[in-house]
């Protein structure tokens, strides 16, 4: 069965520091991969998406993520952390051609100044 | 914004009462989607409906009932709910269903509470 584990309930750091929240997915073939972020009273947001292609995929806000197939991981960075990035991150599989994603349980950001 | 609306953003509720929630979507899409977020576990798909048809029901009790009267509107009919059905219910809309390339925006949801 596909899974997504996201090892980290609450990461802390300060802000300018550089990020990593971790993402491990298990799925038989190479899933469709995405970050989501959910900040205190909105929905999600999509961050980055990986289908196929370059493993290192660039996304909104400064993020990126990369695609490790042999580590079956799809790891989220930012080198700068800014105070507006404290939120709620998701990573979330995707099965091809279904709608049905399956979500980590998330990872909460917290920013100190 | 994302282009996706929910009504009401908060809803108190007793386990006798009868509630809807409802969404929006203001992008042109044709696939909607109901989902239940419960703390500390995943976000879980609940319904998706592709061209006002259901197209998926992730086996929720029967008391959750979706409606899709057209391709922007989706309504959760909510009845004779538990405590445990307490969560935050996001809607989400894209383009089609069956093709994770096209992506889903959320709502912001409805923080239910069902006493």
């Amino acid at each position: 069965a596909q899974s997504v584990t996201q090892p980290d309930i609450h990461i802390t750091v300060s802000e300018g520091a550089s990020l990593e929240l971790r993402c491990n997915y298990s799925y038989g073939a190479t899933p469709y991969l995405f970050w989501y972020v959910q900040s205190p009273g909105q929905g999600l947001q999509l961050l980055l998406k990986y289908f196929s292609g370059d493993t290192l995929v660039q996304g909104i806000k400064g993020f990126e993520a990369e695609f490790k197939r042999s580590q079956s991981s799809f790891n989220l960075r930012k080198p700068s952390v800014h105070w507006s990035d404290a939120a709620e991150y998701f990573c979330a599989v995707g099965p091809y051609n279904t709608d049905k994603l399956i979500f980590g349980t998330g990872t909460r950001l917290q920013v100190f100044p | 914004e994302t282009g996706v609306t929910q009504t009401p953003r908060h809803l108190v509720m007793g386990m006798t009462n009868k509630k809807s929630l409802k969404c929006e979507q203001h992008l042109g899409h044709n696939a909607m989607y109901w989902y239940k977020q419960s703390a500390k576990k995943p976000l879980e798909l609940m319904f998706v409906y592709s061209l006002e048809e259901r197209v998926e029901n992730n086996s929720v009790p029967s008391r959750f009932s979706p409606e899709c009267p057209n391709s922007s509107h989706l309504f959760l009919h909510l009845h004779t709910l538990q405590p445990e059905d307490s969560a935050l219910y996001l809607c989400a809309s894209s383009q089609s269903r069956g093709a994770l390339t096209d992506t889903q925006y959320f709502g912001p949801g409805t923080r239910l509470t069902v006493l």
